[in-house]
């Protein structure tokens, strides 16, 4: 199966401050690589989709990129609802799998 | 708009069999992939499986030996059964609108886990 590195584990940044999350996949995953935003105690939420595609309702100061085996999500100007831990998955080939989390610390 | 809910017994014995159920509401099932997810501190996020609305599935080689997936008849909820479960089991157990990966029938929505349930947490002891 495809194994998701995220990094780094923690990132301790300001309220807008911009921030920059990074997934490497294990083999070539091409852009089939979605985003999620956890906050604590609630479930993950869809950022991003198929690596720069923005899912429904997320604000334009999250943004995806990347194709093969590293991406980026980039977080323009953090919002104090945006401190939480954010996880990559990629659908390119079965079982899908997730990253380790990157948590986005005040 | 469609929002799902995880129920079930939130404590099960090693070597028996935990059953979830989820249930949608607000919307149909109909021509969509549903999924079972899992989180654990140990083994992080971990897709189980899913199943079409017309109640084929795929599973997680990990885990197929002993998770069974349905769909109601009612088709308002779909189901989850681990056997022989473990502590290892012990996770926040979700569901999930979507299949996770590239299916053989495209469904609308399918590019992801758009729709997550609250998750629900089972514990493995005795």
């Amino acid at each position: 199966e495809i194994v998701l590195t995220q990094f780094p584990t923690t990132l301790s940044l300001s309220p807008g401050e911009g921030a920059s999350l990074s997934c490497r996949a294990s083999q070539t995953i091409g852009v089939y690589l979605a985003w999620y935003q956890q906050r604590p105690g609630q479930a993950p939420r869809l950022l991003i989709y198929d690596a720069s595609n923005r899912a429904t309702g997320i604000p334009p100061r999250f943004s995806g990129n990347g194709s093969g085996t590293d991406f980026t999500l980039t977080i323009s100007g953090l919002e104090p609802e945006d401190f939480a831990v954010y996880y990559c998955q990629q659908r390119s080939n079965w079982p899908p799998t997730f990253g380790g989390g990157t948590k986005v610390e005040i | 708009q469609v929002q799902l809910q995880e129920s079930g017994p939130g404590l099960v014995k090693p070597s028996e069999t935990l059953s979830l159920t989820c249930n949608v509401s607000g919307g149909s099932m109909r021509s969509q992939y549903w999924s079972w997810i899992r989180q654990s501190p140990g083994t992080g996020l971990e897709w189980i499986g899913y199943i079409y609305y017309t109640g084929s599935t795929k599973y997680n080689p990990s885990l197929k030996s002993r998770v069974t997936l349905s769909v109601g008849t009612s088709k308002t909820h779909f189901s989850l059964t681990v056997k022989s479960v473990t502590a290892e089991d012990t996770a926040v157990y979700y569901c999930a609108r979507g299949a996770g990966g590239i299916v053989v029938v495209p469904a609308p929505l399918n590019e992801g886990f758009g729709l997550w349930g609250r998750g629900t947490m089972v514990t493995v002891s005795s």
